[in-house]
């Protein structure tokens, strides 16, 4: 069976602190690895990833894939209280139809 | 705002009742999947529809059922519900395999 698994489950750091939140997969016909940043409601985009070692970055945060090991990182560094929120990785099975399989996510808090 | 809307954004209903939700897709996005969401919970993929045909379906009974419309809106409808049908239900559109943006949800509560 298709699994995502992210860890850690929960984070608490303090503003100006660099996190590194885990995604770790077993799927068949993988496609691609997507990261989601959910704070209330609509998980919001932040990076999709199809090949290894290509890092991704968008100001702060950072994202990289590593296909034979099965897993990705999402960086974030000099937190903000604004990066609290559940981070969310989904990762894209294609065996003729397609669908996105999510982790439970990480629970991020940044505390002032 | 991704341009992905859903409706209505609460809704009560009693065990057994149906109920059907509405997403209308970003602009151009001719694909739409939806999700349910339960408290701590990620998203678990329901099905999706592409050119309005079912094209991928996860592990959720026959009681729910979609549809999508020309214009690439679509509905989630949901029969005989039950209690562990309360949760989020989220809508993504994409374009074709590109990645995918979700709308508000709808937050379902089953008393």
């Amino acid at each position: 069976e298709d699994k995502v698994v992210q860890s850690p489950l929960s984070l608490v750091v303090h503003e100006g602190d660099t996190v590194t939140l885990n995604c770790s997969y077993e799927v068949t016909n993988f496609r691609s690895l997507l990261w989601y940043k959910q704070e209330k409601k609509a998980p919001t985009f932040l990076f999709m990833l199809t090949s290894s070692g290509i890092e991704k970055k968008s100001g702060r945060l950072s994202s990289i894939l590593d296909k034979k090991e099965l897993f990705s990182i999402l960086n974030i560094t000099a937190t903000q209280t604004g990066d609290s929120a559940i981070y969310l990785c989904a990762v894209r099975v294609d065996s003729g139809t397609y669908k996105y399989i999510f982790g439970t996510g990480t629970r991020l808090k940044v505390l002032a | 705002e991704t341009g992905v809307t859903q409706s209505p954004t609460h809704l009560i209903k009693t065990r057994g009742q149906q109920v059907t939700l509405r997403c209308s897709s970003q602009s151009g996005h001719n694909t739409v999947s939806w999700y349910q969401q339960a408290l701590g919970q990620g998203p678990q993929f329901i099905f999706q529809y592409y050119r309005e045909e079912e094209n991928g379906r996860g592990n959720f009974p026959p009681r729910f059922s979609g549809l999508q419309f020309p214009n690439y809106s679509s509905e989630l409808n949901v029969n005989a519900l039950e209690l562990d049908d309360s949760a989020l239900y989220l809508c993504a559109s994409s374009l074709g395999t590109a990645e995918a943006f979700f709308g508000q949800g709808t937050r379902l509560t089953v008393v």
